[in-house]
């Protein structure tokens, strides 16, 4: 089955630029969705079908997918940004349909 | 505004089967545009599909999961349902009921979650 791969943590300093990477094998030619999870709350979703934006979410949050690895971009990064963001992928082409990577923490310093 | 809100018991026997219920509101479990669908967290860990149905009759589950898994949708209530039975220590978890949306065979994802319940597995 297909596999995502996401480094567990990362760590920014406020204002800065968070980039949150999830890598599969070409996982440029899927759709990869993300989502945002705070300690205690059900995940939102942040971006679907690779760089669209649901509305209410801010333009800090970008994403693009090429290659072997997507990616999350947050902009200026603020302290209620700290959660753990997930990314997932439809996978028609086996049984296991849905695939999540398996989460990455964004803490800011 | 769509609202899932999931129901059920908090605390499940081993080898039992545990029962959640979705309510929806807001919307309606009838449409081909979405699935509807179940997700799990074990404590301190990441998400986990359960599996996903559509009114259309299409259904897909997690194949660590199929043999014990069963979602399916009550129209007249606005609910869907999930049984997983012979359960164990192991399916301690958050259990979120979700719907999905669907562009195509290849773009689907999960628009909106419910709050979440908590089951655990103990005797």
């Amino acid at each position: 089955s297909y596999v995502l791969t996401q480094t567990p943590s990362v760590s920014v300093a406020p204002g800065q630029t968070a980039r949150i990477n999830c890598g599969g094998n070409n996982i440029g030619s899927k759709s990869v969705h993300w989502y945002q999870q705070k300690p205690g709350q059900a995940p939102v979703l942040v971006v679907y079908d690779d760089s669209a934006r649901p509305s209410g979410i801010p333009e800090r949050f970008s994403a693009s997918n090429s290659g072997n690895t997507a990616t999350l971009t947050i902009s200026r990064v603020e302290a209620g940004d700290e959660a753990d963001y997930y990314c997932q992928v439809w996978d028609s082409s086996s049984d296991q349909h849905v695939v999540f990577g398996g989460g990455t923490q964004l803490t800011a310093l | 505004q769509l609202h899932l809100q999931e129901s059920g018991p908090g605390l499940v026997k081993p080898s039992e089967t545990l029962s959640l219920t979705c309510t929806v509101s807001g919307g309606s479990i009838t449409g081909n545009t979405y699935y509807w669908g179940c997700v799990r967290q074990p404590p301190g860990k990441g998400l986990e599909w359960i599996g996903s149905f559509s009114h259309s009759g299409s259904t897909y589950y997690n194949p660590s999961l199929k043999s014990r898994v069963s979602i399916s949708g009550d129209t007249t209530k606005n609910q869907f349902s999930l049984k997983l039975s012979s359960v164990t220590a192991a399916d301690t978890a958050v259990y979120y009921c979700a719907r999905l949306s669907r562009l195509d065979s290849g773009r689907v994802w999960f628009d909106t979650w419910g709050q979440g319940t908590l089951v655990t597995v103990s005797s």
